[in-house]
């Protein structure tokens, strides 16, 4: 159980082009998810927290024009970086609380890797 | 400031050797503390947690807050634990709580 997906696994885009990432949990409602961006050999960096129903909460230094989240439903929260250029390019992780049960565990998707050319 | 501090980025043991992970972190309140672990070319994914105090896989965290530590350890080292290890830490609250990571220290069991 608590299985969190992410689609795509792995996307190659040309710079100027917006690229959207979804974050699905599979088994579970989760009424928070949380995106994380983790550069080589870096440890993960917290952008945002998209709370189902609400505008997200973005952290300092992280442009949220830039980095749109939608959080639409109890399952399903998606990133969608706008007009990507090569430093964007990036591993992009996020993970879900459950609804029910421990809702400080947070479980993790299995990453999306963004290139941009 | 939160802050998670893993001064090794890199750890290598023999099997059967005792491990230790090094983690200290500042918080300006009372933190809930956790160690990650991600395998080769999997997920990350939680090891424990030091609210609950439980062994997993023979790891144990004790949360040491006079040195504001939460180090892991494990008395006998396996091939299998080899992977890449995260502390991490969140305030305490109601609900889902933000995590701030360390760096990591990537362990490597040597046979």
């Amino acid at each position: 159980g608590a299985v969190v997906s992410q689609h795509p696994s792995r996307v190659i885009c040309k710079s100027g082009t917006s690229v959207k990432i979804e974050c699905r949990s599979l088994d579970f409602q989760a009424t928070t998810m949380f995106w994380y961006r983790q550069f080589p050999k870096q440890s993960l960096m917290l952008m945002a927290t998209s709370n189902e129903g609400s505008k997200a909460t973005y952290e300092q230094g992280v442009e949220k024009d830039k980095f749109l989240i939608n959080h639409a439903s109890l399952t399903l929260s998606t990133l969608t970086v706008t007009s990507a250029h090569p430093e964007d390019s990036s591993f992009y992780i996020c993970s879900a609380s459950p609804l029910a049960g421990v809702r400080e565990t947070q479980y993790f998707g299995p990453g999306t890797r963004l290139l941009v050319l | 400031a939160q802050r998670v501090t893993q001064p090794e980025k890199l750890l290598s043991v023999f099997k059967g050797a005792p491990v230790e992970l090094k983690c200290n972190y500042s918080y300006s309140g009372s933190p809930e503390l956790f160690w990650y672990v991600q395998y080769s070319r999997q997920r990350l994914q939680l090891l424990l947690r030091h609210i609950s105090r439980e062994s997993i896989k023979g790891f144990t965290a004790d949360l040491n807050k006079g040195e504001t530590s939460f180090h892991l350890k494990k008395p006998f080292a396996q091939e299998e634990d080899s992977a890449m290890y995260y502390c991490a830490l969140s305030g305490r609250g109601q609900g889902a709580q933000k995590l701030v990571f360390g760096q990591g220290t990537r362990l490597t069991i040597n046979p």
